[in-house]
């Protein structure tokens, strides 16, 4: 069974510049999750679709930062404009249903200059 | 008060030696701990699950729960190299409320 999918797996840009972020969840899997884990914590949650709904996006700094789910299988993230505080790795993680349990992707690391 | 801690480390021990992690909380409506191992480089895997207070035992791994201490640990017997990695502890309220990851501990099991 193929794992969760994210491109790119590392990103430079500089500061006010934009940037996205891709997700393919494992098939049949009906929510997807996408975290930031700053350098030294854990991984804390941004937004979290359930098929192409959104069930909690009370992290989310949506000044800056929107998320899709476009037929509630694949997920962009993007950031615009990034601040030099948004140097990350961003997550994105799915789940048969909001029960089960959680299986990651490797991740894409953002260094914002 | 952060709402979960851990101590960072990094811990260093030798092959075969009993590791413990241990986690600590503040919130008393958290029902459900999770223990995740995150590789370098790799996002993080699920290792234990466990609902309320009491013990699970899963090979080498055992999770023990103490709601009453706000308290969780893992243990891992006989360690082995491959165990190197950092250990994040989580929690959740119910088992469909966000999970609360704890900063994790970095472990080092040397041959």
């Amino acid at each position: 069974e193929a794992g969760v999918a994210q491109s790119p797996r590392y990103k430079i840009i500089e500061k006010r510049q934009s940037v996205a972020f891709w997700c393919n969840p494992i098939s049949g899997h009906a929510t997807l999750y996408w975290y930031q884990q700053i350098l030294g914590q854990g991984p804390k949650l941004l937004i979290q679709f359930q098929n192409n709904g959104v069930v909690d996006d009370s992290q989310l700094p949506k000044d800056r930062f929107s998320a899709e789910r476009l037929k509630g299988v694949d997920s962009t993230l993007k950031i615009q404009p990034a601040k030099l505080e948004d140097s990350a790795v961003y997550l994105c993680a799915s789940s048969l249903s909001l029960l089960e349990t959680q299986y990651f992707g490797p991740g894409t690391r953002l260094l914002v200059l | 008060q952060k709402e979960v801690e851990q101590d960072p480390g990094p811990l260093s021990v030798p092959e075969g030696a009993i590791v413990s992690l241990n986690c600590t909380y503040s919130n008393s409506a958290f029902q459900y701990f999770m223990w995740y191992r995150q590789y370098s480089r790799k996002g993080p895997e699920l290792l234990m699950y466990t609902y309320s207070s009491g013990n699970k035992e899963d090979g080498r791994f055992t999770a023990q729960v103490d709601k009453s201490s706000k308290y969780i640990s893992l243990f891992i017997r006989d360690s082995q190299p491959s165990d190197s990695a950092t250990y994040l502890c989580a929690m959740g309220k119910t088992s469909y409320d966000k999970v609360i990851f704890g900063p994790g501990t970095s472990l080092s099991v040397i041959p």
